[in-house]
């Protein structure tokens, strides 16, 4: 089965300018995960969908950062205007259900100047 | 609050040594713990969890609740072992604690 999709896999943008990520999951899964992955550090929840809910948001920089789930199946995460600190890998993921395996996408590498 | 540890940044071992990659953490309740792996140019995935008590790839772990640590352990090791381990823990199965908090990894590499 073909795994989750992330594009663009590297952008760099300048700081104040706005960026979007896009997820493609594992065909019939319900949960979708957002991470962050700053150079040194494990990934950080940002964002779970269940369908095309919110479940956990709570980490999540909401004056800067928002995420949809149309439909249930893709989302995209924006980060809009972004800083320097948010230069990290941004990861997502998958599963069947919460408490399932959890597959992940290749990630965006994110490079703010 | 639930906090994962991993102590070490780097263990490098020749092909054949045994292999320890600590983990502790931090949970009041009675988590799911697991490893995730991430090889060189490939995706962060499961290696293995807790409740599941079985071997991945030689690799054992197991929960010691007294002393909170779920330490990855493998007799002899390969130079294919090499890559990036991470430790993760998830508090409860729904709300607050219910998601992955995961430790800041170590690199595991093994030399010929």
């Amino acid at each position: 089965e073909a795994g989750v999709a992330q594009s663009p896999r590297y952008k760099i943008i300048e700081k104040r300018q706005s960026v979007a990520f896009w997820c493609n999951p594992i065909s019939g899964h319900a949960t979708l995960y957002w991470y962050q992955q700053i150079l040194g550090q494990g990934p950080k929840l940002l964002i779970q969908f269940q369908n095309n809910g919110v479940v956990d948001d709570s980490q999540l920089p909401k004056d800067r950062f928002s995420a949809e789930r149309l439909k249930g199946v893709d989302s995209t995460l924006k980060i809009q205007p972004a800083k320097l600190e948010d230069s990290a890998v941004y990861l997502c993921a998958s599963s069947g259900g919460h408490g399932y395996e959890q597959y992940f996408g290749p990630g965006t590498r994110l490079t703010v100047t | 609050a639930q906090r994962v540890t991993q102590p070490e940044k780097l263990l490098s071992v020749f092909k054949g040594a045994p292999v320890e990659l600590k983990c502790n953490y931090s949970y009041s309740g009675s988590p799911e713990l697991f490893w995730y792996v991430q090889y060189s140019r490939q995706r962060l995935q499961l290696l293995l969890r807790h409740i599941s008590r079985e071997s991945i790839k030689g690799f054992t772990a197991d929960l010691n609740k007294g002393e909170t640590s779920f330490h990855l352990k493998k007799p002899f090791a390969q130079e294919e072992d090499s890559a990036m381990y991470y430790c993760a823990l998830r508090g409860e199965t729904t709300g607050a604690n219910s998601k992955l908090t995961f430790g800041k990894g170590i690199t595991l590499s093994v030399r010929p």
